[in-house]
């Protein structure tokens, strides 16, 4: 069964502390690994997608990488308004398996 | 501007109810997916829909309903068979459910209290 787990379920910084979102998948035939932020009560927002292995992507102080087995999500002198929580998801044949998301808390 | 809305932001229901939850888009996209969040927990597919007058079932599909009838709508009926019907409810397009790229654009959701 396709899987994918966040890692840590909740994370405090201080602003300007840097840190990574770690996302552990087993998707059969992963055909794209995505990163969505989402705020309080809204819904999610797309930021990345990453299809191979050593493929990077880059949004202000955001950067993704992929690796065979995991994604990481890389964030760089963080801001408060870098608080959100980050999904990661999987694209198996016909839909996408989520992580249950990791609480980014960034304090000023 | 392009995107999707879901109707109404807050809905209140008595137990025993069925309750239907609107979901519209104007992005032309053909399929379109209902998600159920709950505290701690990632999104869960309830039904897809691929094309007009076609759906399949997801993971978490019992007590729940839908249709489409035109590409832009893809309402759900949360019916009383749903035993936790209290959640947090997505709805999502994308311009198609196979092939590269499956990146989906989430509507602003819609969270359903029933007592």
């Amino acid at each position: 069964e396709d899987q994918v787990t966040q890692s840590p379920e909740a994370l405090r910084l201080q602003e300007g502390e840097s840190s990574s979102l770690n996302c552990s998948y087993t998707v059969s035939g992963l055909r794209g690994l995505f990163w969505y932020r989402q705020d309080p009560g809204k819904g999610p927002e797309f930021l990345f997608t990453l299809y191979s292995a050593g493929e990077e992507k880059e949004k202000e102080r955001l950067k993704a990488t992929l690796t065979k087995k995991e994604s990481f999500l890389h964030i760089t002198a963080p801001k408060p308004e870098d608080s959100a929580t980050y999904l990661c998801a999987g694209q198996g044949a016909q839909k996408l398996v989520f992580g249950q998301g990791t609480r980014l808390t960034i304090n000023p | 501007d392009g995107g999707i809305t879901q109707s109404p932001k807050y809905l209140f229901r008595k137990e025993g109810q069925n309750v239907t939850l609107s979901c519209e888009q104007n992005l032309n996209h053909d399929a379109m997916y209902w998600y159920r969040q709950d505290p701690g927990q990632g999104l869960r597919l309830i039904y897809y829909s691929q094309i007009v007058n076609d759906f399949q079932k997801g993971d978490i599909a019992e007590g729940y309903s839908v249709s489409r009838e035109k590409k832009e709508s893809f309402p759900l009926t949360v019916t009383s068979a749903q035993k936790n019907p209290t959640a947090f409810y997505l709805c999502a397009s994308s311009i198609k459910v196979t092939g590269t790229s499956l990146k989906q654009y989430f509507g602003p959701g819609t969270r359903l209290t029933v007592t």
